[in-house]
This record gives structure tokens, sequence and C-alpha cells, in this order.
């Protein structure tokens, strides 16, 4: 692979239910994100993680959970999922060993629908 | 508060020049993003500017005012394929990048 993959692709839940987006990069970035997108709305940070080990809160991580066991994956895991979490979700990563250029790279994307 | 502000949508024609504006408000500034984005498929880095001018890349250019607080990215010569929406994001003070809700450029032949 080349980039960041994520999957699946989409996916309707039914509420209540747990629910992991996988996301995995080879492109040995140490950073990683989790966005969603909602119409109108910018990319929301849910959670990131600056490097294998370390994760941190973005701007809405309430019902969100993440992990970094390695510097390859990013699980983001909704442990009883609500329909106001329906969205696009994109995971990112970044190499921050660069000084001050954070160019992010995006995967392709998982559609998540609650019912 | 921090704030991204961009238009919701423009419209222009084919082979013509757009300039979509952004204006931002943030806790600190490390850079200013612009990304492209299709619809349906993922965001895709388009420039970045850390100084003040212009920065020009092929047919597109973004421009960076630090004092004012203002970016505008120039798309020349349009062409059908640059229909997509144009996100502008500010990298903050603790290095997150903070995103306008992006402007949705539409291309008329």
């Amino acid at each position: 692979i080349a980039g960041i993959t994520q999957a699946p692709t989409s996916q309707i839940l039914a509420a209540g239910r747990r629910m992991t987006l996988r996301c995995t990069q080879d492109m040995r970035h140490n950073a990683m994100y989790w966005y969603r997108q909602d119409l109108g709305l910018g990319l929301r940070l849910i959670h990131y993680s600056n490097t294998a080990g370390t994760t941190g809160k973005g701007e809405v991580p309430d019902g969100y959970s993440v992990s970094r066991a390695n510097t390859d994956d990013f699980p983001l895991t909704l442990a009883s999922a609500v329909p106001s979490q329906t969205s696009v979700y994109f995971c990112a990563s970044s190499d921050q060993s660069l000084a001050d250029y954070n160019e992010q790279f995006f995967g392709p994307g998982t559609r998540l629908t609650v019912l | 508060g921090q704030n991204i502000d961009q238009p919701t949508e423009m419209t222009a024609t084919e082979g013509a020049i757009v300039q979509i504006n952004c204006t931002y408000q943030t806790s600190g500034f490390n850079g200013l993003f612009w990304y492209q984005q299709h619809a349906g498929e993922a965001p895709t880095f388009l420039s970045y500017n850390v100084l003040d001018g212009l920065e020009e890349k092929g047919r597109f250019s973004s421009f960076l005012s630090r004092s004012k607080g203002y970016s505008y990215l120039l798309l020349k010569e349009l062409q059908m394929k640059d229909s997509a929406s144009y996100l502008c994001a500010v990298l903050d003070s603790n290095y997150q990048l903070i995103w306008g809700a992006g402007t949705k450029l539409i291309i008329k032949p």
C-alpha cells in the first residue's frame, strides 16, 4: 500500500452498537489524526496522536476513543454509537519531524450512518 | 474563539480566473494551508504559506497577509476539473490545524 487506508469505506450502524474505524499508514509518519466532516462545517478534529504511545483530545472527542500501539495504526472507536455521530470520518497523518511544515495526508474516508 | 471564514460557494467560467478569500482569527499562527477536495473524496494539499506574500505553483497561487489575517487562493485558466471545494486551514499555536468550512467552486462551460 502507499499512503493511508481506511476501513470500512462505509457502514450503517444501529444506535448503541460499538464500532471501530481502522486507519493504517505506511509513510512512517509520527503524527496521526481523526477528523469528522459534516455538511456546512469544517473538518473537526476528534483525536490526534503525535507519536506512538501518546494520544490527545481534539475539538470534539466525546463519544470517541483512540489508541496508538504502533506507528502505522490509529483506530477510532465509538463505544456506543448515537445518530449525531453520522458523518464522514477522515484519518490523516503528517511528519512532525519537519520543523514547521505540517502537511497532512488524508485517507479516503469512512462514511458512517447511525440509525 | 478561533474562526476561519471563507465564502460558501462561488461560480466561475472555464478559462477564467477566480480568487477565493479566507480570513482567520486564531490563537497563534504557524502557517496557512489550502486544500482541494473533490466531491466524495479526501482533501489533497495545494499550498502552504507562512510568510507574507505570494506563492505561485502552476495555475494556482496563494497569498498571505499575517497582519490582516487574510489569505486568498487564485486559480487561473480554470478547467472543468477544478470544480471542487477549497478548504482554508490555519496551524495554530498548538500546531493543530483549524479548518474553514470550505468554498464550493462551480465551473461553468
